[in-house]
């Protein structure tokens, strides 16, 4: 059975930083480009980050580019996304999602977290 | 940016009506699109890939139909467990608009 268990998330003031983990079990890490969405409260999904399974192939939303950086450690099957110079307005639910395909990235998103909530207020 | 818009935002109906949601792209996503649904405080859940392929598991009273720019999410006969919020996903490429705004689809 796939599970993802993300850690790390937090209160923290504007222009702070954060480090998300993602813990992964049941299938193959280093395979599956692995992928942050967030979820601000209310509101519906926005797609962060993406680290492809194989070489060091990452892409970011405009939104968060050259603030957010994703990493994995397939050794111990985990995601990161360290989060820097944050802003009010990156408040939401970060969820780990597992790519359902391995070949040429992207696919849909067979495996979801449960959830971490970052809030970034003053 | 491929941008995804989804139609009705919300939708109201019963239990075993028939209900569709259209999303559209701004530009050709072949099939490379898939569905979900999501319950408050919950994980979303994949429903379709490939604009039409169900998932293991998802009843067969859900469907997706749809190619290129315009995509339709039917289910068959409302069920107590599917009220919720239904995303589309592009997945052609990486963009900020990969999924749609979202249809609550609530009881009437």
């Amino acid at each position: 059975e796939v599970q993802l268990l993300e850690s790390g998330g937090a209160l923290v003031q504007p222009g702070g930083s954060l480090r998300l983990s993602c813990v992964a079990s049941g299938f193959t890490f280093s395979t599956y480009a692995m992928s942050w969405v967030r979820q601000a409260p209310g509101k519906g999904l926005e797609w962060v980050s993406t680290f492809i399974g194989s070489g060091d192939t990452t892409y970011y939303a405009d939104s968060v580019m050259g603030r957010f950086t994703i990493s994995r450690d397939n050794s111990k099957n985990t995601l990161f996304l360290q989060m820097d110079s944050l802003k009010v307005e990156d408040t939401a639910i970060y969820y780990c999602a597992k790519e359902k395909g391995y070949a040429v990235p992207p696919y849909s998103f067979d495996n979801w977290g449960q959830g971490t909530l970052v809030t970034v207020s003053s | 940016d491929i941008q995804m818009t989804q139609s009705p935002s919300t939708l109201s109906a019963s239990v075993g009506d028939r209900v569709s949601i259209t999303c559209r792209a701004s530009q050709s996503v072949s099939t490379w699109l898939a569905w979900y649904h999501q319950k408050p405080g919950k994980a979303p859940k994949l429903l379709i890939s490939k604009a039409s392929s169900l998932e293991s598991g998802v009843p067969s009273r859900f469907s997706g139909s749809g190619s290129g720019t315009e995509f339709t999410l039917t289910i068959s006969s409302l069920q107590p467990d599917d009220f919720a919020t239904y995303y589309c996903q592009q997945y052609k490429t990486y963009s900020p608009g990969m999924f749609g705004q979202g249809t609550k689809v609530e009881i009437k």
